[in-house]
């Protein structure tokens, strides 16, 4: 299996923040890395796919860069909306998930 | 808009056998673009990928449960279905369908709603 590991497992902030998320692959995946959001209680939400594609309907405020082993997920200009756990996810090979980084209000 | 629903006994004893059924509305599931997971999360190992069915009828599946697990489908119903067989407590979670597209480089775009499965006697 890859493991994916995602760095901070959590995170405190403001509305208004700079955000970055960083997830490591084990092996290299090219740029087969996808990022989604999931809030308590609900299925989580595709936002980022091939590392920086934003997935129509997601705000521009989010962003993806990264290839081989090292991605980050950006969020510009957070939003109360925004506050939630989010999951890197490879698709390399069999797929595999980071263990996901809770953001929460500062 | 495609919308998946997965269905099925929200308790399971152990040793018994896992089934559940996701519904899928808005698109065939043999259409060619598009693949047919389930997925489950748990709070010990978190989301974990269980396999995929493709618009062929194909199947893949997550060697770390390859020998539990078999996904089939119902094309007249437009539904897939998932088995795992001799179930422990480990494998309580929450269960999702959820599809996958070459194009998007497998991610998973549409999710179900999930549903809670607990392993208890």
């Amino acid at each position: 299996d890859i493991q994916m590991t995602q760095s901070p497992f959590s995170l405190s902030a403001s509305v208004g923040d700079r955000v970055t998320i960083t997830c490591r692959a084990s092996q290299s995946i090219s740029n087969y890395l996808n990022w989604y959001q999931e809030k308590p209680g609900k299925a989580p939400k595709l936002l980022i796919y091939a590392a920086s594609r934003l997935q129509t309907g997601v705000p521009s405020r989010f962003s993806g860069s990264g290839s081989g082993t090292d991605f980050t997920l950006t969020i510009s200009s957070l939003q109360s909306e925004d506050f939630a756990t989010y999951y890197c996810q490879q698709s390399y090979i069999t797929p595999t998930f980071g263990q996901g980084t809770r953001l929460e209000i500062k | 808009q495609v919308q998946l629903q997965e269905s099925g006994p929200g308790l399971v004893k152990p040793s018994q056998t896992l089934s559940l059924t996701c519904t899928v509305s808005g698109d065939s599931i043999t259409s060619g673009s598009y693949n047919w997971c389930w997925i489950r999360q748990t709070a010990g190992k978190g989301l974990e990928w269980l396999g995929r069915i493709y618009s062929t009828g194909s199947t893949n599946y997550n060697p770390s449960l390859k020998s539990r697990v078999t996904i089939s489908r119902d094309t007249s119903a437009n539904q897939f279905s998932l088995e795992l067989t001799s179930v422990t407590a480990a494998d309580t979670a929450v269960y999702y369908c959820a599809r996958d597209l070459v194009d998007f480089y497998f991610a998973f775009d549409v999710w179900g709603q999930g549903t809670r499965v607990t392993v208890s006697s």
